[in-house]
């Protein structure tokens, strides 16, 4: 089952802030964030694991509730290369992930 | 360290010709994924590798789609006999080991079936 993300678009001015919520309907072992440009791969952002861990980039937080199998992914301070398509992927069993449709984020200056 | 590679970046394909798309994982990578995006849309897993074996080919549609991780040299995606709907970005990832490890995406082949 595909998780679903929200919102799925955002517009915001330079320095604002936002927040992309990822949710399943079942248990997770692993939440992972990627951010996308149009044209371009996919880039690794953070990936939030069962029991706490987090392995990520400094500059971005977010958050792993297991109980409610919910991630949060924080924007603070946004920059206009904030600007992209932000892509939760979750890991139910084995290593395979499946994506979420996606959060267009676009920041104007 | 290179990232990963895959090539050729596009493709363009007649209708019933068969496309093969490659991609070299990252130095020290034995797992590599394969996912599809369609223009505006999210990605979509298709088959989990390791060398010289399929772990998860749930996502492959069951004709004209194969996929493998030999020994020696890249993992492939084949296509045989596209269509029209075959047309999409085709992404391939790799991770060092299993568990839960980050994925590294390489540039993508974006295939065009005419």
């Amino acid at each position: 089952q595909q998780p679903v993300q929200s919102p799925q678009a955002v517009i915001l001015r330079e320095g604002e802030d936002a927040v992309i919520n990822c949710s399943s309907s079942k248990a997770l072992y692993s939440v992972h964030w990627y951010r996308q440009k149009h044209g371009e791969a996919p880039v690794f952002l953070m990936i939030l694991l069962k029991g706490g861990e987090q392995k990520g980039h400094e500059k971005i937080s977010a958050s792993f509730n297991e109980k409610k199998q919910q991630s949060s992914l924080y924007l603070t301070a946004s920059q206009l290369s904030y600007s992209g398509t932000y892509f939760c992927g979750t890991e139910y069993a084995g290593n395979m992930l499946t994506f979420g449709g996606g959060t267009r984020l676009m920041v104007k200056p | 360290n290179a990232g990963v590679m895959q090539n050729p970046r596009h493709l363009v394909r007649r209708r019933g010709q068969e496309a093969r798309l490659r991609c070299s994982p990252m130095k020290g990578h034995s797992h590599v994924y394969w996912y599809r995006q369609l223009p505006e849309e999210g990605l979509k897993f298709m088959v989990y590798l390791q060398k010289e074996n399929i772990i998860d080919e749930s996502g492959m549609p069951k004709e004209r789609f194969s996929a493998e991780f030999p020994k020696e040299g890249p993992s492939i995606l084949r296509i045989q006999q596209v269509v029209r709907g075959d047309s999409a970005a085709y992404f391939c990832a790799s991770s060092p080991a299993s568990g839960r490890y980050e994925q590294f995406f390489g540039p993508g082949t974006r295939l065009t079936v005419l």
